[in-house]
This record gives C-alpha cells, sequence and structure tokens, in this order.
C-alpha cells in the first residue's frame, strides 16, 4: 500500500490563481480530511469527506472547495489564491468501522501565495 | 472534545524511556486517548490510542490512569528519530471525524 499521497509537494502560486491538491489513498479508507498547519500552530480542519459523494465544512473552510466522486481521491481546490492560504496542507485518512482507528496522514504539500 | 493539556517541551536521553504526560480532566465516557506524533516537516503519525485499559504497540505505551483524567506516553527506548512533537488527542471515535490538535510537546532526544 502507499497509504495517503498527496501532490504536489511544493507549489507556489500568485495571488488570484487557483489550483487543486491532490489527495489518494489506496487503504479503501472511507472517512478523508484535509488540513493547514501554519508556523506555531496547530493543524485545522479545512474540510472532511465520510464518504463518496459526501463532505462537509471543518474549522475553516473559506477559499476551499472539496469533492468526493470515488472512494480513493478527495482533491481540495483554492478558487482564488490569497496570501493567507500560505500554509502546508495536509490529506488524512482513516477507516469508518472500529470506534478508535487512528488517521493516516499523507506528507503535505508546501503551498506559497505570493 | 474534551481539552488537553501537555508540557511545551521535554528532554530524554537516547536509550532512556521516554514518558508524555497529558492531563485530560474534562474526558467522557465515551472519549478516547489518541497519541499521534509530527517529525519534522512531516505528516503527523499515528501511534496509539486507548479508551480504559492501558495498550501497548510495536511503537509505544500508553497508561491511562483509573479515573482517565490522565494519561502517558512510554517509548521505552528512545532514540534519536523520536526527536519530534507528540500531540495527545481526545476524541470520542466513530462518527467524530474531526481532531483537534493542540501545540503538542516538543520531545528531544538527547545523544
Amino acid at each position: 500500500n502507499a497509504g495517503v499521497t498527496q501532490t504536489p509537494k511544493f507549489q507556489v502560486l500568485k495571488t488570484g490563481q487557483s489550483m487543486t491538491l491532490q489527495c489518494a489513498q489506496d487503504m479503501n479508507h472511507e472517512y478523508m480530511s484535509w488540513y493547514r498547519q501554519d508556523p506555531g500552530m496547530g493543524l485545522r480542519l479545512i474540510h472532511y469527506s465520510v464518504g463518496a459523494g459526501i463532505t462537509d465544512q471543518g474549522e475553516v473552510p473559506n477559499g476551499y472547495n472539496v469533492s468526493r466522486s470515488t472512494t480513493e481521491d478527495f482533491p481540495l481546490r483554492l478558487l482564488s489564491a490569497a496570501p493567507s492560504q500560505t500554509s502546508v496542507y495536509f490529506c488524512a485518512s482513516r477507516k469508518a468501522e472500529g470506534g478508535g482507528n487512528g488517521y493516516t496522514f499523507g506528507s503535505g504539500t508546501r503551498l506559497t501565495v505570493v | 472534545d474534551a481539552k488537553t493539556t501537555q508540557p511545551t517541551s521535554m528532554d530524554c536521553a537516547e536509550g532512556r524511556a521516554a514518558n508524555l504526560p497529558c492531563n485530560h480532566s474534562t474526558i467522557s465516557g465515551n472519549e478516547y486517548v489518541y497519541w499521534y506524533r509530527q517529525i519534522h516537516s512531516q505528516g503527523p503519525q499515528y501511534i496509539i490510542h486507548g479508551l480504559k485499559n492501558n495498550e501497548t504497540n510495536e511503537m509505544a505505551s500508553l497508561i491511562i490512569t483509573e479515573d482517565r483524567k490522565s494519561s502517558t506516553l512510554i517509548l521505552p527506548h528512545a532514540t534519536l528519530r523520536d526527536t519530534a512533537v507528540y500531540y495527545c488527542i481526545v476524541n470520542s471515535g466513530g462518527s467524530n471525524y474531526k481532531l483537534t490538535f493542540g501545540k503538542g510537546t516538543l520531545l528531544t532526544v538527547n545523544p
């Protein structure tokens, strides 16, 4: 298993540009989430999905869109990038069943908006 | 989710046991204690979790007090590669999708 794969690893955008951060997992996990991590702060939840076709907002959803057309993929879209979206983005997934499963995280996408 | 309190930083000598404490005095009966760690510039890594009983896996042991108001993560033989930020998170699991990360404990393992 490759686990959770995030692409690209690094990206520089100009203000106003749009882009999609890719996240794929091959573990047949139902739950997938996107977090952002800013310096000196913990990870904050952006959006999450409990299965294909089902998504919901997390703590900091503004400026981001998601969709979940397959179990494997959960892309994060930045519609019009802003400097405030400069951050490290992590995708995570876990099995739905069982009360205490841990999340598997990807290695992150480091995004800079200039 | 219940709030957790962890020391900001700790040091440990290589080869010795690292004991990382966490207070979660408002934990409710259906909430699990999870531990994750984040090595510099990498994604968080799940370590272990527990509900009431002590747990052990290949990475660590988790000791939960009888009243469940605190817990300790034990790395039995710390190595330099265990230097990381360790997060203690309380979550009810199941349909509770959100992990609330605090600032964690920076564990530095010294040679």
